[in-house]
């Protein structure tokens, strides 16, 4: 079934740093790819999505490449801030399924800690 | 900007009460998702809704499980005898336009605690 990875966290960085949080993912089909985040005591806001291979997603200074050759969708952000600290989701939608019902298949969830 | 809501926001229950989730979904949109969430662990899908039955539903989502979508508004999860485990945030989500694009809308979640 379909899968997805994250890195372990919790991330800590300071202020101004640079992020990467690593997502790869397993597929039967074609899927869309989403980050997804949730501030604390929040529900999920959806950060950017790709739809398919080679887009790039962006917002709020965030971005993500779909990459096929590699099954990755990696979140970057070249300058963090303290409001960025929240717990971030890699999710995927296989549209192989057809029919536009399909569930979202989550990560785990990285904690990220931005610290002045 | 239309959102997703659901009470109540926390509901706490004995341990094989019947509790009722409810959601109102962004009001023309087609498609309409459960997920919940124990507490530090992933989110996880339960079962999706189209056009007044179950389209998906995950191995969690048993007979203790049902969803109904009673009038052209709401959308409930209603676990019929909890358990000590169904302890979780739960989250309603609803999406407009059939296709895996689409973006999911998630509302803010109930707090699940079974005493």
């Amino acid at each position: 079934g379909d899968s997805v990875t994250q890195m372990e966290g919790p991330v800590t960085l300071s202020e101004e740093a640079c992020l990467t949080i690593n997502c790869t993912y397993t597929a039967t089909g074609y899927p869309s790819l989403f980050w997804y985040v949730q501030y604390p005591g929040e529900g999920l806001q959806l950060l950017l999505k790709a739809t398919k291979a080679d887009d790039k997603g962006s917002n709020k200074g965030f971005e993500a490449t779909y990459r096929k050759e590699t099954t990755s969708f990696h979140l970057e952000k070249g300058s963090v801030q303290v409001s960025d600290s929240a717990v971030y989701f890699c999710a995927l939608s296989d549209g192989y399924s057809g029919g536009g019902a399909d569930g979202l298949t989550f990560g785990k969830g990285t904690h990220l800690i931005i610290q002045p | 900007e239309p959102e997703v809501t659901q009470t109540p926001s926390h509901q706490v229950t004995q341990m094989g009460q019947e509790v009722i989730l409810r959601c109102v979904p962004i009001s023309n949109h087609l498609y309409f998702y459960w997920y919940r969430q124990i507490l530090g662990q992933k989110v996880e899908f339960l079962v999706s809704f189209y056009n007044n039955e179950i389209s998906e539903k995950s191995e969690i989502f048993d007979d203790q499980f049902s969803v109904e979508r009673p009038d052209g508004s709401n959308f409930t999860l209603k676990i019929r005898s909890t358990k000590l485990e169904d302890s979780a945030m739960y989250f309603c989500a609803s999406r407009g336009t059939s296709g895996s694009t689409d973006t999911q809308y998630f509302g803010p979640g109930t707090r699940l605690t079974v005493l």
